[in-house]
């Protein structure tokens, strides 16, 4: 039962570093997203993809770059990491059905701080 | 700008009575409606859901109700129990399932 696995779970990145995060999921979602929550938020929505090849961006998408090139992989890219990307990391995925909207499906989370 | 909004963030509710989670949005074209729970250190996981064509729906001890005149979706536990102790976010999300907007979620503490 993998579902939605991301990595790594906890990384501590010193400012002007890079990293990518990496999202795989098993259950052949089309879409898959990236979400941050930082303490008594919400979870704010970075980026998207609705299948291979496709992105877009969500509500907070500055710092940060994704690609999808397989249905599986949705790797989030951090380029010269700052204090403020310091945050709780999800991935998930999920399918639209008909009638029945589109539930998403997270990772356990990946914990990054930026020192 | 907050589309989904959980007014309350904590909520305390004695095993055996009923919790009742509030949310409001304010997006009148968001379409379905999402309950997450979530534990520290895990990730949310889906809970229950509603369809804006319905008013109602029920899974075991947990019902969700819409309200699309006023905006507004509730969560009823019942019975609650201990492990039911949890922060549980509502979400929202267009026809498409494009994109899913949360709440700043609600820290529910069941007491035995």
């Amino acid at each position: 039962n993998a579902g939605v696995t991301q990595t790594p779970k906890f990384r501590i990145l010193k400012i002007g570093q890079s990293m990518t995060l990496q999202c795989a999921q098993d259950m052949n979602h089309n879409y898959m997203y990236w979400y941050r929550q930082d303490p008594g938020m919400g979870l704010k929505l970075i980026y998207y993809s609705v299948g291979a090849g496709i992105t877009d961006k969500g509500e907070v998408p500055n710092g940060y770059n994704v690609s999808r090139s397989t249905t599986e992989d949705f790797p989030l890219r951090l380029e010269l990491a700052a204090p403020s990307q310091t945050s709780v990391y999800f991935c998930a995925s999920g399918s639209p059905r008909a009638y029945s909207g589109n539930t998403i499906y997270f990772g356990e989370g990946s914990w990054l701080t930026v020192v | 700008d907050q589309q989904v909004k959980q007014n309350s963030p904590s909520l305390s509710v004695q095993e055996g009575r009923i919790s009742i989670l509030n949310c409001d949005y304010t997006n009148s074209m968001f379409d379905y409606f999402l309950w997450y729970k979530k534990y520290p250190a895990e990730g949310p996981t889906f809970l229950i859901s509603i369809s804006s064509i319905k008013d109602k729906n029920e899974d075991g001890r947990f019902t969700v109700f819409l309200n699309k005149s006023a905006k507004h979706l509730s969560l009823h536990i019942v019975p609650s129990q201990p492990g039911d102790s949890a922060v549980y976010f509502c979400a929202a999300s267009g026809a498409t399932g494009n994109q899913f907007y949360f709440g700043t979620g609600t820290s529910l503490t069941v007491i035995p």
